[in-house]
């Protein structure tokens, strides 16, 4: 079964860049699966980031989209996000998730999650 | 893109059955039937246990169930039981590439 695993930095300063890596692990993620990133706050709700497909073709939250940057190294099974100009406001808990849907035609239909990693808190502060 | 509409908490007694909905527009939950749900205890991970509005993911019991009218999607738990007591998470396809959550809804087993 699909295992996935959230690393990086718990504690990042403001303004800097916020680096996270996820291990999949019992999958391929070149396989045709979809994977992506959601956060969520302490305290409040999810948040989708992003999310790629086995083409190489990544998808933001219109509303993150300035500061994300998303990307894969199939040769570790790993993907990988980078949010820079972090603020206080990017403080949360990040998952890494498998994700379901169809991609053709330079548009994909994300239809859900199915695995999740555990998740990792990251906070931003001086 | 906006978040989706869930009511902030939902409470039943255990046996009891209760519904909490997820409201969105003609443009995600109104447009495609790509709706999912969420169950989410403290400290950990979400877990899916609904998804394409009304499908369930193997393991999950049947007392979860899952539909959609309009603009609005909805889950029900039946036979409420106590380890039903978690936050609850709505999440549609918001169209052109995108996907938006819920702001949650939880639920409390009284």
């Amino acid at each position: 079964q699909v295992q996935l695993q959230e690393s990086g930095p718990g504690l990042v300063k403001p303004s800097d860049t916020l680096s996270l890596t996820c291990t999949v692990s019992g999958y391929s993620i070149s396989s045709d699966y979809r994977w992506g990133w959601i956060r969520q706050p302490p305290g409040k709700g999810l948040e989708w980031i992003g999310s790629m497909d086995d083409t190489g073709s990544i998808y933001y939250n219109p509303s993150l989209k300035s500061r994300v940057t998303m990307s894969a190294d199939t040769s570790k099974n790993q993907f990988s996000l980078r949010l820079n100009s972090v603020t206080a406001a990017d403080t949360a808990t990040y998952f890494c998730a498998r994700v379901r849907g169809f991609c053709g035609g330079g548009r994909c239909y994300w239809y859900y999650f199915d695995s999740w990693g555990q998740g990792t808190l990251v906070t931003v502060s001086s | 893109q906006s978040a989706l509409t869930q009511p902030p908490s939902a409470s039943g007694s255990p046996g009891q059955s209760v519904t909490i909905s997820c409201t969105g527009t003609t443009n995600d939950i109104g447009g495609y039937s790509y709706v999912s749900w969420y169950q989410q205890h403290p400290g950990k991970a979400p877990k899916l246990i609904i998804y394409e509005v009304n499908k369930r993911p193997s393991g999950v019991p049947d007392r979860f169930s899952g539909s959609k009218s309009g603009i609005t999607a909805s889950l029900t738990v039946s036979g409420l039981q106590s380890e039903d007591e978690a936050d609850y998470y709505c999440n549609s396809y918001g169209g052109i590439n995108t996907l938006v959550f819920g702001g949650g809804t939880k639920l409390t087993v009284l």
